[in-house]
């Protein structure tokens, strides 16, 4: 069974100051690994993904994440926070076999504060 | 020119009522889902349908049923609402098992 987890609820950062946003997981074959962002009162917005190649992927907003086999992590990472970059963010995996149903982790609030 | 649409938006019911929820996506994708998120906002996937074909339907009471009259939709539809159902209720769509996009929902309130 695969599994994503997000060990914090709430990340609060000093805008201007880097952010990261944690995320381990658990496939028993190669993972595809994708960052989300929801905004209140709307749907999730795709930020980037890793299916192979580059462990460092670039994505929308300046945001990148880097996927890390050997810790089974793929951590979101920004170098300058945004107030506007307040909302919450979701890693979600799923396994590269077949029609595998995507994992969704319990999701991060980033506080990003002025 | 909305990709991934949802109605209604809102919607508030009695217990015991039955009601439906729905989808359209207009990017051409294969693949539609349902996903419900709680009040922790906790996101759960429902079912998933790839060329109006069921390929996953998860640990979801059987009062909750879908249904896919073509490619571009995909439909919810709820018999005797209970409490329990109260939630947040995301539409989305993929071109395979790759990037989804989702609805803007439709919430769910159950008195």
């Amino acid at each position: 069974a695969q599994s994503v987890a997000q060990p914090e609820d709430q990340v609060n950062v000093a805008e201007g100051n880097p952010l990261t946003v944690k995320c381990t997981y658990s496939v028993s074959g190669n993972p595809y690994l994708f960052w989300y962002v929801q905004y209140p009162n709307r749907g999730l917005q795709f930020l980037l993904k890793y299916i192979t190649g580059d462990n460092l992927v670039k994505g929308s907003y300046g945001f990148e994440a880097e996927f890390n086999k050997s810790q089974t992590s793929f951590h979101l990472k920004k170098p300058s926070a945004l107030v506007s970059d307040s909302a919450l963010y979701f890693c979600a995996v799923r396994d590269s076999g077949g029609y595998q149903k995507v994992t969704f982790g319990t999701g991060t609030k980033l506080q990003v504060i002025p | 020119d909305t990709a991934v649409s949802q109605t209604p938006k809102y919607l508030v019911t009695q217990m015991g009522n039955d009601k439906s929820i729905k989808c359209e996506q207009n990017l051409g994708h294969d693949t539609m889902y349902w996903y419900k998120q709680d009040s922790k906002k906790f996101l759960k996937i429902m079912f998933s349908y790839n060329n109006k074909e069921l390929i996953i339907n998860e640990t979801v009471p059987n009062r909750f049923s879908p249904k896919s009259p073509d490619k571009a939709h995909l439909n919810l539809h709820i018999n005797s609402l209970e409490l329990g159902d109260s939630a947040v209720y995301f539409c989305a769509s993929s071109p395979g098992v790759d990037t989804q996009y989702f609805g803007p929902g439709t919430r769910l309130t159950v008195l």
